[in-house]
């Protein structure tokens, strides 16, 4: 089975900060992986696919990269709607897909 | 623009069986996949299973015993079952549709979510 680990699992960032977090995968996955945002109480919203690529109507201060094991997601300017958990999803496994266990990004 | 409902009981006794159904609306339910994912309160999503429009199935390994995914085109919706529920199995449910390309598969969009809480 293919293990996600994101890190740090919480931080503390100001509005304007430019964030970056991590996504490990446990083998490789080439590309094939996803990244999700969570507000409190509403269903995660898909942000960057296929590691790089963004989602139609997210805003370009959104940013993924990597590729193999290790992958990132960078937010350059951080909002105040930004203030979310955000999970990354491998698909290299596919028809079996799992979760990273979520990075929370609240306000310092 | 695609839009998907959950609906279902928010109580299920435990050793019962937890039913959902998820409304397509806004798009038809062919031609695509759709799958159940699910999130315990305070903690991260786990995906359940899918299933194609034409009825074909996949699930996770660690649920598949319990897990019944089936489709009904007519009426644009498609359900999920899970079996002998333990109060492990307390989680709000999400319905997603999962895109499947040639650069991977990702869930978009999904629905509101549902909580369904297992307890006597």
């Amino acid at each position: 089975d293919i293990q996600m680990t994101q890190s740090p699992s919480s931080l503390s960032a100001s509005v304007g900060d430019r964030v970056t977090i991590t996504c490990r995968a446990s083998q490789s996955i080439s590309s094939y992986l996803n990244w999700y945002q969570q507000k409190p109480g509403k269903a995660p919203k898909l942000l960057i696919y296929a590691a790089s690529s963004l989602q139609s109507g997210v805003p370009s201060r959104f940013s993924g990269s990597g590729s193999g094991t290790d992958f990132t997601l960078t937010i350059s300017s951080l909002q105040p709607e930004d203030f979310a958990t955000y999970y990354c999803q491998q698909s290299y496994s596919t028809p079996i897909f799992t979760f990273g266990p979520g990075t929370k990004v609240d306000i310092k | 623009q695609v839009q998907l409902q959950e609906s279902g009981p928010g109580l299920v006794k435990p050793s019962e069986t937890l039913s959902l159904t998820c409304t397509v609306s806004g798009g038809s339910i062919s031609s695509y996949y759709w799958s159940w994912i699910r999130q315990p309160p305070g903690k991260g999503l786990e995906w359940i299973g899918y299933i194609y429009y034409s009825g074909s199935t996949n699930y996770n390994p660690s649920l598949k015993s319990r897990v019944t995914i089936s489709v009904d085109t007519s009426k644009n919706q498609f359900s999920l079952k899970l079996s002998s529920v333990t109060a492990a199995d307390t989680a709000v449910y999400y319905c997603a549709r999962l895109v499947v390309a040639a650069t991977g598969a990702w869930f978009d969009p999904w629905g509101q979510g549902t909580l369904v809480t297992v307890s006597s």
